[in-house]
């Protein structure tokens, strides 16, 4: 079965420390990874998705297979970080599958 | 402007009153799906569907009912709310040409 998850409800850091929001997933074929993020009292919105291998807002992610991980990652964290993420699974239009959240706060 | 548009944004409704949430998307997106955000609890999947008349069960179908008769609406009926389906709804949908997930703006529901 399709599984996502997310080791830490609540990370807190500090500005300008780096952050790395953990994400693993378990899944028998080929899945499609990507994290949302949704700022208080806001629509989800997708962050990145594994495929592009792009930067937005300085986040990054690497799909590690062998850990089936898909960790985000910034080396230096801003105040408007502050947001909740998901990490989520897709088999290539198939279902959606969401991880249960961590709320990151980034402290001044 | 791309979106998924949901109505109501707030609703505050009595336990056993029929009531409606609708979404539309406006980017011909095959697959739509309706979750339930609660606090603890991330995002739980309620139903989605894959295409016009194709609809299956997501994770926590009871109460709920779904309809797709057009592909670009798919609205959510809670025939009987209790106040268990006190909640925040979200509405999203993907598309083979998309880039990933588009979600609508939210219903907060509160059922007294």
């Amino acid at each position: 079965a399709q599984r996502v998850t997310q080791p830490e409800k609540l990370l807190s850091v500090f500005k300008g420390a780096p952050v790395e929001l953990k994400c693993n997933y378990s899944y028998s074929g080929s899945p499609e990874l990507f994290w949302y993020v949704q700022y208080s009292r806001q629509r989800l919105q997708l962050l990145l998705r594994h495929i592009s291998r792009e930067s937005i807002k300085g986040f990054t992610a690497d799909l590690n297979k062998g850990e089936t991980s898909f960790h985000l990652k910034k080396p230096f964290a801003q105040e408007e970080d502050s947001a909740m993420y998901y990490c989520a699974l897709s088999n290539y239009g198939q279902n959606f599958v969401f991880g249960p959240g961590t709320r990151l706060s980034v402290l001044p | 402007e791309a979106q998924v548009t949901q109505n109501p944004r707030y609703l505050i409704t009595v336990t056993g009153k029929k009531l409606t949430v609708t979404c539309s998307q406006n980017m011909n997106h095959e697959y739509m799906s309706w979750y339930r955000q609660d606090p603890g609890l991330g995002l739980r999947q309620i139903y989605y569907s894959m295409n016009v008349e194709v609809t299956d069960k997501g994770d926590v179908p009871e109460g709920y009912k779904v309809s797709r008769k057009e592909k670009r609406n798919f609205p959510l009926i809670l025939e009987s709310p209790s106040p268990n389906q006190t909640s925040l709804y979200f509405c999203a949908s993907w598309g083979v040409s998309s880039y990933g997930y588009t979600f609508g703006s939210g219903t907060r529901l509160t059922v007294v």
